[in-house]
């Protein structure tokens, strides 16, 4: 099964928002709310920082907030911050409860 | 505290079986909605499902990928074993284990830290 797919890079400057899609097709991002939304600084271990399309984990900033409309879902970042920039990536359950995750977005902030 | 740690050879050659061990403690993977999945991410690549195993050793793997790995778990070890066979230099890769709690959705919400592996002659 291919990727999801992501654009390879967004930027913002601070205090700005910003939004990263996803897309998939009916078969996983369309069919299931099983979206999740990953940080990944450089050298570091990948961070949960949205589940099930929505859900903010505990300890997760109110500034990250997931959606999802048909096959795209969608992470917003709002009032960007330097500690955001990042690597950034989505992943979904699919079909024949497979797991896919997107190439990944390169956030910079300006 | 959930913590994850994977185990095995930093090289490996071509054409070799690759076998990696998570050992995990917090959880128990003999407890109804639990689950740990394998993930790889070649350098400057983006992270790659490779295969999960559920508490009621339900297995699931990549597509791609399925007639190469195999996944198994020992629960009084609180372990779970992967291995990759066939090793070719486009498998190198940092892989990671992680938790999964199919009972609530299908995210990694713990991770361990990796361990890089290299395939080379």
């Amino acid at each position: 099964q291919s990727a999801l797919t992501q654009p390879a890079s967004v930027s913002g400057s601070p205090g700005q928002s910003i939004t990263i899609s996803c897309t998939g097709t009916s078969t996983d991002v369309g069919f299931y709310n099983y979206v999740s939304w990953y940080q990944q600084h450089p050298g570091k271990v990948p961070k949960l920082m949205i589940s099930d399309v929505t859900k903010r984990p505990s300890g997760v900033s109110s500034r990250f907030s997931g959606s999802k409309s048909g096959n795209t879902a969608s992470l917003t970042i709002s009032g960007l911050q330097a500690e955001d920039e990042a690597d950034y990536y989505c992943s979904s359950f699919g079909a024949g409860s497979t797991l896919l995750f997107g190439g990944g977005t390169k956030l910079t902030v300006l | 505290q959930v913590t994850l740690r994977e185990s095995g050879p930093a090289l490996v050659k071509p054409t070799q079986t690759l076998t990696l061990t998570c050992t995990f403690s917090g959880f128990s993977l003999s407890t109804s909605g639990m689950s740990v999945g394998w993930v790889r991410q070649p350098p400057g690549k983006a992270p790659e499902w490779l295969a999960r195993i559920d508490w009621d050793d339900g297995k699931y793997y990549s597509t791609s990928l399925r007639t190469r790995l195999t996944i198994s778990k020992d629960t009084s070890k609180n372990q779970v074993v992967l291995t990759m066979t066939n090793m070719d230099p486009v498998d190198t890769a940092t892989f990671y284990c992680a938790r999964i709690i199919v009972a609530r959705g299908y995210e990694f919400d713990f991770w361990g830290q990796g361990t890089l592996v290299t395939v080379s002659s």
